[in-house]
């Protein structure tokens, strides 16, 4: 079954420094998923990866998938306090079931 | 758009009785509905997809006599936990896509359920 790591399990920085969250697979990616969450509600979609190189933003948020499909990046420029919270990566198998497979997610605190 | 809901948002109720938790798509018809389950500082376990009109698919693990799904319409989808237990206490979120090759997940907001 497939795993993903996420990386740094939490972070601390201060309001306008930029900040990178490492989501890592056990196989290839067929479909890559950002979400955020805010403790005790539901997950907000980020973005999706799909192909290998890919780069998509949104805002002051940037996402990168590996030319290998194993491994993806959330980058986040000039953070702020509206930044923080639970921010998780998620992965589809390629089959038709539509399942994700959920990293443990970083947890995002940011100090004004 | 892509809007889903979910009622009640908290819930508590004693030992051995049973809680439904209603699960809706507002703006689209989902074709598959997912339920999981999370913990406190935890990521979201799996417990079932439910597709409109078939029985659910439970993970393993999970067991289907105690949590009841239905998913009646192509807007709604039931998890029933019956004879709730204070294990049972938890963070339970639904999601739900419109298929056809589309696999981002909508979430609702969840519910907490507490087992006294």
């Amino acid at each position: 079954s497939q795993e993903l790591e996420q990386s740094p399990q939490s972070l601390i920085v201060q309001e306008g420094k930029n900040l990178t969250i490492n989501c890592t697979s056990s196989k290839t990616l067929y479909g890559l998923y950002w979400y955020k969450q805010k403790y005790g509600e539901g997950l907000i979609f980020l973005m999706m990866l799909q192909k290998g190189g890919e780069e998509k933003s949104h805002e002051k948020i940037t996402a990168k998938l590996d030319e290998k499909k194993q491994q993806s990046s959330l980058h986040i420029t000039a953070s702020q306090p509206s930044h923080a919270g639970i921010y998780l990566c998620g992965a589809d198998g390629g089959g038709s079931n539509y399942k994700l497979t959920f990293g443990k997610g970083t947890l995002l605190t940011v100090n004004p | 758009g892509a809007v889903v809901s979910q009622h009640p948002s908290w819930v508590i109720c004693k030992s051995g009785t049973s809680v439904k938790i209603e699960c809706r798509s507002l703006d689209f018809q989902a074709t598959t509905m997912f339920w999981y389950r999370q913990f406190p500082k935890q990521s979201l376990m799996l417990m079932a997809t439910s597709n409109e009109g078939s029985k659910a698919t439970y993970e393993q693990g999970v067991e289907k006599d105690k949590f009841l799904i239905n998913h009646a319409s192509l807007t709604l989808s039931t998890l029933t936990v019956t004879s709730a237990h204070p294990e049972d206490s938890s963070f339970y979120i639904c999601s739900a896509t419109w298929g056809a090759g589309v696999y981002e997940q909508y979430f609702g907001p969840g519910t907490r359920l507490t087992v006294t």
